[in-house]
């Protein structure tokens, strides 16, 4: 089965620009979760769902942060304007309930200029 | 908030000796407790775990200890390889909650030949 799929793998975007980002999870986790990787802060939780509902959005940044996961197999996390502050690898990880393991995809760098 | 801490960003050790990776946590309602592991351009990997009813998992040569009492876990590697050479995570759950998981910020382990 394949793993976590997030595409694009590299973005290099100006400051202002919208940036889309997405996930694919892995066939039959009802779990969804987007996280973002810094220097300082290692990884952040940014908002995580189950069966499609998001259930904390309270690590989203700033508004200019939204998801949505409009079904089961397929995520969104969107950053709109963007800014320099916003660049940072993002990493969508998968889950089920009974298992308490995530699975990360392999992330996507994001580069604002 | 970090709920979860690695106070190390950086531990080097010669190969066949023994890495030890700490990590802290503030939050007494977690329950379970991973590590991960990281490679560069990858997302991170389950590598082991321990639920709050025990004290120790082994798994080869990787052995996690839990001190409830002192929010404490650490992450043993005996002995270390340089392919062990990679990002080390702790993360932390509450299984009867909501099925988030807190990461620490990382620790770069560097195992010398």
């Amino acid at each position: 089965d394949a793993g976590v799929i997030q595409s694009p793998r590299h973005e290099v975007t100006e400051m202002g620009q919208e940036v889309t980002l997405r996930c694919k999870p892995i066939s039959g986790h009802n779990s969804l979760f987007w996280y973002r990787q810094t220097m300082m802060r290692g990884l952040e939780l940014l908002i995580y769902f189950n069966n499609n509902v998001p259930i904390d959005d309270s690590g989203m940044p700033e508004d200019r942060f939204s998801a949505k996961m409009p079904n089961a197999s397929f995520s969104t996390l969107k950053i709109q304007p963007s800014e320099p502050r916003d660049s940072a690898v993002y990493f969508c990880a998968s889950s089920t309930p009974n298992t308490g393991e995530l699975f990360f995809g392999e992330g996507s760098r994001l580069t604002v200029l | 908030d970090q709920q979860v801490k690695q106070n190390s960003p950086s531990l080097s050790v010669q190969e066949g000796r023994i890495s030890i990776l700490n990590c802290d946590y503030t939050n007494s309602m977690f329950d379970y407790f991973l590590w991960y592991k990281k490679y560069p351009a990858e997302g991170p990997t389950f590598l082991i775990s321990i639920s709050s009813i025990k004290d120790k998992n082994e798994d080869g040569r990787f052995t996690v200890f839990l001190n409830k009492s002192a929010k404490h876990l650490s992450l043993h590697i005996v002995p270390s390889q340089p392919g062990d050479s990679a990002v080390y995570f702790c993360a932390a759950s509450a299984v009867g909650g909501n099925n988030d998981m807190r990461f620490g910020a990382g620790t770069r382990l560097t195992v010398k030949p």
